[in-house]
């Protein structure tokens, strides 16, 4: 079983939809969470952190259930530019800091 | 620009070559580590360095793989004997320790290495 699994999708939808994508963890010692953005044959880069209380940015909304393990991504008003693989992320705060990246939904945004 | 930087982008070298991939991390970030990618899959974590000292291996960092931060500042990512299974995308990134506040980690735009 994978540390932190993903649907691959992908997610085709139109312009202005609202998408969300889960995710669950198998670690619990995991303490640290982030969906990064990835644009294809691009590096990844945060998207954003996930609190315990949830948060929210511009069209962007990450909630975190630590007692199910599970992230959640909501994206509003989805935009063309919105298109891009999006990874779920933990970090299990061991000696390393090591991230450990789910396989990443695909998003594709439609006219 | 003041990001992570890598050389090369690209390499595509034949079975059984040697290579060497290079990062240079955001300047004043004493954390750096290495990740490899393939096709339809998240990074994987290989190692990391804190200042000069690697901390951590990942099992997937097989005898014929290197990496050092000799001045705790550029790191460099050998390979021996590449087997095409070592085909990937290798990224770098590195962070600075934040206290209890997430600590974010930062990538440079990795190099894409073909074995052929």
């Amino acid at each position: 079983r994978k540390e932190v699994e993903q649907d691959p999708g992908p997610f085709n939808v139109p312009e202005g939809a609202t998408v969300a994508f889960n995710c669950t963890y198998s670690n619990s010692a995991s303490q640290s969470f982030f969906w990064y953005r990835q644009d294809c044959r691009k590096e990844p880069k945060l998207l954003m952190s996930v609190y315990s209380s949830g948060n929210e940015d511009g069209r962007f909304t990450a909630q975190l259930n630590r007692a199910s393990q599970y992230i959640s991504l909501l994206i509003r008003d989805s935009k063309l530019s919105d298109s891009a693989t999006y990874h779920c992320v933990v970090n299990v705060m061991d000696s390393s800091y090591k991230l450990i990246f789910g396989s990443g939904t695909r998003l594709l945004v439609r006219p | 620009d003041t990001g992570v930087s890598q050389n090369p982008r690209h390499k595509i070298t034949k079975r059984g070559q040697n290579v060497t991939f290079r990062c240079d991390p955001i300047s004043e970030h004493n954390r750096l580590y290495w990740y490899r990618q393939t096709l339809g899959q998240g990074p994987e974590f290989l190692t990391y360095f804190q200042n000069e000292a690697q901390l951590e291996k990942s099992r997937l960092l097989s005898d014929r793989f290197s990496a050092e931060r000799p001045k705790g500042s550029f790191s460099t990512l050998e390979i021996q004997r590449t087997e095409q299974g070592d085909s990937a995308m290798y990224l770098c990134a590195s962070s600075q320790p934040q206290g209890r506040d997430q600590e974010t980690q930062y990538f440079g735009p990795g190099t894409r290495l073909l074995v052929l």
